[in-house]
């Protein structure tokens, strides 16, 4: 089972600043990952699959980066809606895991 | 516009069984293919497995073999969680979403179960 460790667990960042949340996997899963946010009482939402490429609707000041065993996403100028739980996820190998999330939180 | 929309909470007592539905539309229903994900209380998400929705065919991850079972109506594009024997441990929100390239596209928008004698 390829294991997904996100970093930190928790991200406190002001309104406006720059967020950047990591992952890593335990072994190579090539550009197979996406990044999910979810809020409190939601269902996660996509934001970011092949590491790198945007889902529909969502706002370019979200990106993706990385391949093989370390990926970001990065939140370039965080609005009041982007605090939230972010969920890295492997999508290259059987079982697909997540990882545990990271919390971003009002500074 | 795509849409999954799951049954509503339940509450049930440990030893009982819950089936959770998952109703798709706005899309092929048999394009995709449907997972299941769990999330306890204040925690992460959890993969359980999923069901091949062309041919009926369901995949359990570790953990979730034996009380889990996954099917299929095509008739009606719905897809079915059934846990038997339920424990206080399996109190969770249970999410269904689709997937067609790989990654998770489409999320139902949760059934809590609750399980408390």
């Amino acid at each position: 089972e390829i294991v997904m460790t996100q970093s930190p667990a928790t991200l406190s960042v002001s309104p406006g600043e720059r967020a950047t949340l990591s992952c890593r996997a335990s072994q190579s899963i090539n550009s197979d990952l996406a990044w999910y946010q979810q809020k409190p009482g939601q269902a996660p939402r996509l934001l970011i699959y092949g590491a790198s490429t945007r889902a529909t609707g969502i706002p370019a000041r979200f990106s993706g980066s990385g391949s093989g065993t370390e990926f970001t996403l990065t939140i370039s100028s965080l609005q009041s809606e982007d605090f939230a739980v972010y969920y890295c996820q492997q999508v290259n190998n059987w079982p697909r895991t997540f990882g545990q999330g990271t919390k971003v939180e009002i500074k | 516009q795509v849409q999954l929309v799951q049954s509503g909470s339940e509450l049930k007592k440990p030893g009982a069984s819950v089936k959770v539905s998952c109703e798709a539309s706005g899309y092929s229903f048999t394009m995709y293919a449907m997972h299941w994900v769990r999330q306890a209380p204040g925690q992460g998400l959890e993969w359980m497995g999923w069901i091949n929705t062309n041919t009926g065919n369901p995949t359990y991850a570790q953990g979730f073999t034996g009380r889990y079972v996954f099917s299929l109506d095509t008739s009606v594009r719905t897809a079915y969680l059934h846990i038997s024997s339920l424990k206080a441990e399996d109190t969770a929100v249970y999410y269904c979403a689709s997937d067609l390239y790989g990654h998770f596209e489409y999320w139902g928008q949760g059934t809590l179960v609750t399980v408390s004698s």
